[in-house]
């Protein structure tokens, strides 16, 4: 099982991050993937998730007016788009797998700066 | 949202001698189906998570044996019974019962 997730990425206060999670070593549409953030020096924080199988999605409250994910089964990837950015978002953002998160991408470090 | 507390925040530890994490929730992960829904986490430096516990208590492939998880409702607790010096790291729980799903702030486990 693998998560391969896109690199780092530098974007103005306003824009908008789109970050792709590619899988391998597992049927895609039979697991859930999460989108979880992490600020410098802070903990975990939960964004979202998607059900591969039928593109269902759930998102935190705190996020759901900026964020989007979204999946390409035939591409076996997972997408997850934070638009309005400010300098908060300067962040790693992990994508998980399944209900329980049993494995994580490399990460994806987010750095909003004007 | 359901609220998760985790104590101690800082974790001073011996090597060789046990420790454990408290996570609290602000209502009971008890699920239609039974289950508690607690998940715990360890992140080394500079790496990404890792699962070390679901669902309370059992552990993942690989996760050594030191490493056990109790509990059930509101109060679960992760207990390693000889601490080792690779098992510096932070510690989180997570709760997966009721959307939106939930972290604990972490535990600093340091020599």
């Amino acid at each position: 099982v693998q998560l391969l997730q896109s690199g780092p990425e530098v974007k103005k206060p306003g824009a908008s991050v789109k970050i792709s999670c590619k899988t391998s070593g597992f049927t895609f549409t039979n697991y859930a993937i999460h989108w979880v953030r992490q600020a410098p020096g802070q903990g975990l924080e939960w964004l979202g998730w998607i059900n591969a199988g039928n593109g269902d999605t759930k998102y935190s409250q705190r996020f759901q007016d900026r964020v989007t994910i979204t999946t390409d089964t035939s591409a076996r990837s997972a997408y997850m788009e934070l638009r309005s950015l400010t300098s908060e978002d300067t962040a790693v953002f992990y994508c998980a797998r399944g209900g329980d998160l049993d494995y994580w991408g490399q990460g994806s470090l987010v750095t909003v700066s004007s | 949202d359901v609220v998760v507390t985790q104590s101690p925040l800082s974790l001073p530890v011996i090597l060789g001698q046990p420790a454990s994490i408290s996570c609290r929730s602000s209502v009971s992960l008890v699920y239609t189906d039974g289950n508690n829904y607690l998940n715990w986490f360890q992140q080394r430096p500079g790496q990404s998570p890792r699962r070390l516990i679901y669902r309370v208590s059992k552990r993942d492939s690989g996760v050594p044996d030191r490493f056990s998880g109790s509990g059930s409702g509101t109060e679960f607790t992760l207990r390693i019974s000889r601490v080792e010096a690779e098992d510096v790291a932070f510690y989180y729980c997570l709760q997966a019962t009721h959307w939106p799903f939930t972290f604990g702030p972490g535990t600093r486990v340091h020599i």
